[in-house]
């Protein structure tokens, strides 16, 4: 198992146009997240799956904003219409039902001009 | 409402050792972690206190007090790779799951 993977990496958008990003967690991790982090921050909570549920969303994914996980593994954050606030690195981390550490990908690095 | 605080920067000497303090404020408290993010890297795993007292790890050591909302971390024999940043997160109570909510990070820059 070679960890969190999310693709792509890096991703440049023109203001207006929509953006979809993949994860893989973690082989068997049953529980997925998405943070966001600018330049500076730590990272802030969005959204959070246990298997294919979508079980918590942060006020700051706005209807613009929508995650899915359709069979309980791979999972994809899609931004539609973007705006240049949306610039930021995008997260993704796994766990496992039971453990408490989270592990993270390297991340996708959104820049929308 | 949720407030972490940890200091933004710090400077410390190679061999050195650095204690690097976060207070929070948290609607309930279900665990306080602690992660390594290098410059355009994934945040990695260092920590994990849920109990009052000292997690020791290594080169690396964790103090949490709960009643003081209070935690630190401890960085021994610094090594320049250290040279990252720190950052102190913690999971409330109130959400039933595993949402982490995180400070700003401390950036701490190791020279030789």
């Amino acid at each position: 198992d070679t960890g969190v993977s999310q693709n792509p990496r890096h991703k440049i958008t023109k203001r207006g146009q929509n953006v979809t990003f993949r994860c893989d967690p973690i082989s068997e991790h049953n529980r997925l997240y998405w943070y966001r982090q600018t330049l500076g921050q730590g990272p802030e909570f969005l959204t959070y799956f246990q298997n294919e549920a979508q079980l918590e969303k942060s006020r700051l994914l706005s209807d613009r904003f929508s995650a899915e996980r359709p069979k309980g593994s791979f999972s994809t954050l899609e931004i539609q219409r973007t705006e240049q606030g949306d610039s930021a690195m995008y997260l993704c981390a796994s766990s496992w039902g039971q453990g408490d550490e989270q592990f993270f990908g390297p991340g996708t690095r959104l820049t929308v001009l | 409402g949720q407030n972490i605080d940890q200091p933004t920067e710090m400077t410390a000497t190679e061999g050195a050792i650095v204690q690097i303090n976060c207070t929070y404020q948290t609607s309930g408290f279900n665990g306080l972690f602690w992660y390594q993010q290098h410059a355009g890297e994934a945040p990695t795993f260092l920590s994990y206190n849920v109990l009052d007292g000292l997690e020791e790890k290594g080169r690396f050591s964790s103090f949490l007090s709960r009643s003081k909302g209070y935690s630190y971390l401890l960085l021994k024999e610094l090594q320049m790779k250290d040279s990252a940043s720190y950052l102190c997160a913690v999971r409330p109570l109130y959400t039933g799951f595993q949402k982490l909510v995180f400070g700003t990070g401390t950036r701490l820059l190791v020279s030789p």
